[in-house]
């Protein structure tokens, strides 16, 4: 069974970095299949798509984030990464990582299936 | 992007009854559409995907229809395990974006 558990700080100062890493175990983290998302909850809000990786190191951010986006994957220790620069209050959130759906002989980048606790992140001085 | 609204906001249902969740895209989003279950603590849960198929796993009391920039989910006679918050995602256009939620709550 696939899990994935993110970690980091969970209290950033604003203007600094927010760094947070997912840790997968189980299944292949090497298919070129899997896609490897960040996704946050805002407090009483829905959900928002921040960017994904793939095991080759391509990316795609949402585009009203980009700009401050950072994504890096490491295969070896089966680990991927998110760093979104000059955090504000409006970045408090929790924050997911992912993995894509694969089934019914296909599998979807922009869909997920398996996904990490989540983990929660305050913006404050 | 593309705004996804979902209605009601809250549904209040008895067990056994059979709810339709709604979720209008503010463009065509064809029918890659997606529902998500989640509940309190929980990550989301990947339901229906292509706005009617559901994922490995979903039972078959959860249907979804629609296409473009109408779509609907349906629980046919809600089990107490369903009172959750549900989620429309389309993936048609860049970027992915979510609605936001229908709450399915004991009447």
């Amino acid at each position: 069974q696939v899990q994935l558990q993110e970690s980091g700080p969970g209290l950033v100062k604003p203007s600094q970095t927010l760094s947070l890493t997912c840790t997968v175990s189980g299944g292949s983290f090497n298919s070129v299949e899997y896609y490897w998302s960040w996704i946050r909850q805002l407090p009483g809000k829905g959900l928002e798509w921040i960017g994904y990786i793939q095991g080759s190191g391509s990316t795609f951010n949402n585009p009203s984030l980009r700009s401050r986006i950072l994504m890096s994957i490491d295969t070896s220790k089966s680990q991927f990464s998110l760093n979104l620069t000059s955090v504000t209050a409006a970045d408090t959130a929790l924050y997911y990582c992912a993995r894509n759906y694969c089934g019914g002989g296909s599998c979807f980048p922009l869909l997920n299936e398996y996904w990490g606790r989540g983990t929660l992140v305050t913006v404050s001085s | 992007e593309t705004v996804m609204t979902q209605s009601p906001a809250t549904l209040s249902v008895s067990p056994g009854e059979s709810p339709t969740l709604s979720c209008r895209a503010s463009r065509s989003v064809s029918s890659l559409l997606a529902w998500y279950q989640q509940k309190p603590g929980q990550a989301p849960r990947l339901l229906m995907y292509g706005a009617s198929t559901r994922a490995t796993g979903i039972p078959a009391r959860f249907s979804g229809s629609g296409s473009g920039t109408e779509f609907t989910l349906t629980i046919s006679s809600l089990q107490s395990e369903d009172f959750a918050v549900y989620y429309c995602q389309q993936y048609n256009n860049w970027p992915p974006t979510f609605g936001g939620g229908t709450k399915v709550e004991i009447k």
